[in-house]
């Protein structure tokens, strides 16, 4: 099993462009979710999903966009970056809500 | 908003000697559990304690859990420079739908 799988591993934007973060997991896991990840902070959620076709907001929302339109991939949109929005992102999968999160290896992106 | 705290943020140690970290929360839980990050890594799961449980073991670590004073303590007895890293507590309300709310982290590092 690979887990979770995020890509891009790396990605540097100009402000105003749009990107997709790829998530994907072989877990057969009902819930995924999306965290950011800033300097001497803990992870915020951002949005996140409890099954295939349902998605909700987190913590930090703004400005970025989710889909769940199959069980393994959960991929997040930036629908125009903004310097702010550099940061190390995360996505974790997990078999219920109340269960061991699983974490991606991160995607650690710069707007410029 | 983070629900858990964690202290120390920072704790340097020897190897051999036991580290321990706190968390403390805001909010009732269903659980509460620890991830530890490797520099520049995803986080990966330690070990979950349910709010009806008060102790629980792994390995080198020891979890324990006072839902009366909203804290729990992280325990890694005789330390080995491997065990560097970023020490998350995470914690899981009760209400449907609630995902995990992560704190700032310590950060540990073992001298060999």
């Amino acid at each position: 099993n690979a887990g979770v799988t995020q890509t891009p591993k790396f990605q540097v934007l100009k402000t105003g462009q749009s990107m997709t973060l790829q998530c994907a997991q072989d877990m057969n896991h009902e819930y995924m979710s999306w965290y950011r990840q800033d300097p001497g902070m803990g992870l915020r959620l951002i949005h996140y999903s409890v099954g295939a076709g349902i998605t909700d907001q987190g913590e930090v929302p703004n400005g970025y966009n989710v889909s769940r339109s199959t069980t393994e991939d959960f991929p997040l949109r930036l629908l125009s970056a903004a310097p702010s929005q550099t940061s190390v992102y995360f996505c974790a999968s997990s078999y219920f809500g109340d269960t061991e999160a699983f974490f991606g290896q991160g995607t650690r992106l710069t707007v410029v | 908003s983070q629900q858990g705290e964690e202290d120390p943020q920072a704790l340097s140690i020897q190897e051999g000697e036991n580290a321990t970290m706190n968390c403390s929360y805001k909010t009732s839980i269903n659980n509460l559990q620890w991830y530890r990050q490797n520099s520049g890594r995803g986080l990966v799961h330690l070990i979950l304690i349910r709010s009806n449980e008060r102790e629980k073991h792994s390995g080198r670590l020891r979890v324990t859990l006072d839902t009366s004073k909203k804290s729990s303590s992280l325990l890694i007895t005789a330390s080995r420079a491997a065990d560097t890293a970023s020490y998350f507590c995470a914690t899981l309300g009760n209400n449907a739908g609630n995902m995990l709310t992560f704190g700032g982290g310590t950060r540990l590092m073992v001298k060999p």
